[in-house]
């Protein structure tokens, strides 16, 4: 599997923006970035994925960039609620029946983020 | 009532007991997957199962096994249960292989 790094850890203010970096140097073209989170006490939580092209939801933005060697999770207002450690893995079966890695997360360490009110 | 739940949410055993971990999904997804997390060292993948009858060994099965009652039910047992077995397991499921939904967590402590 290729491998993400990421920062251990990040701190932020409530109701700012924070930028979460993720390196992936070694991507494949059919690797699509994925993006975790998990908050105290409770189990993972998907938070959005993409391949190429930027991507929005109701949680955050992905920026990924134009070489695909790294991309950023933003969050565009942080609250305390969105303190957690937040995991960027790469895939390369999403959405594929049979895929050849059966849809195994691998995660790593992630970065702790800090959210101060 | 939470999508996916698992049962106990807490136990300490002792070494040597056999102890069964369940996991139950009103999602309807077809694939269900056991992660074990230790400080430092983030999830790792146990066992996962595309459907009832196809299960599969993930990076760290040894001393554990699974069974899939039903399309919605995942179990993990530890036959003899040991004391590096203690750790925060979590159930996941999934439709194929599209983005995962886990479970609150069982916290295990093996004495």
């Amino acid at each position: 599997d290729a491998k993400t790094t990421q920062p251990n850890s990040m701190e932020s203010n409530e109701e700012e923006p924070v930028h979460l970096p993720c390196n992936h140097s070694t991507i494949s073209g059919t690797d699509y970035i994925h993006w975790y989170r998990q908050l105290p006490s409770q189990g993972p939580e998907y938070v959005i994925h993409g391949l190429t092209s930027n991507v929005n939801n109701r949680m955050a933005s992905l920026a990924i960039a134009e070489d695909r060697k790294s991309s950023t999770l933003i969050l565009h207002r942080a609250t305390l609620r969105d303190a957690a450690v937040y995991y960027c893995i790469l895939r390369d079966d999403y959405g594929r029946a049979g895929g050849t890695s059966y849809g195994k997360l691998t995660f790593g360490q992630g970065t702790i983020l800090t959210v101060h009110p | 009532d939470a999508d996916v739940t698992q049962t106990p949410r807490n136990r300490i055993t002792k070494t040597g007991k056999r102890i069964m971990l369940e996991c139950s999904q009103t999602k309807g997804h077809d694939r269900m997957y056991w992660y074990r997390q230790d400080p430092g060292l983030g999830l790792r993948l146990i066992y996962y199962s595309f459907d009832v009858k196809d299960i599969n060994k993930g990076e760290i099965s040894d001393g554990y096994s699974v069974s899939r009652q039903a399309q919605a039910k995942f179990s993990l047992s530890l036959e003899s249960a040991i004391p590096n077995q203690t750790a925060l397991y979590f159930c996941a499921t999934s439709v194929q292989g599209d983005e995962q939904y886990f479970g609150p967590g069982t916290r295990l402590t093996v004495t």
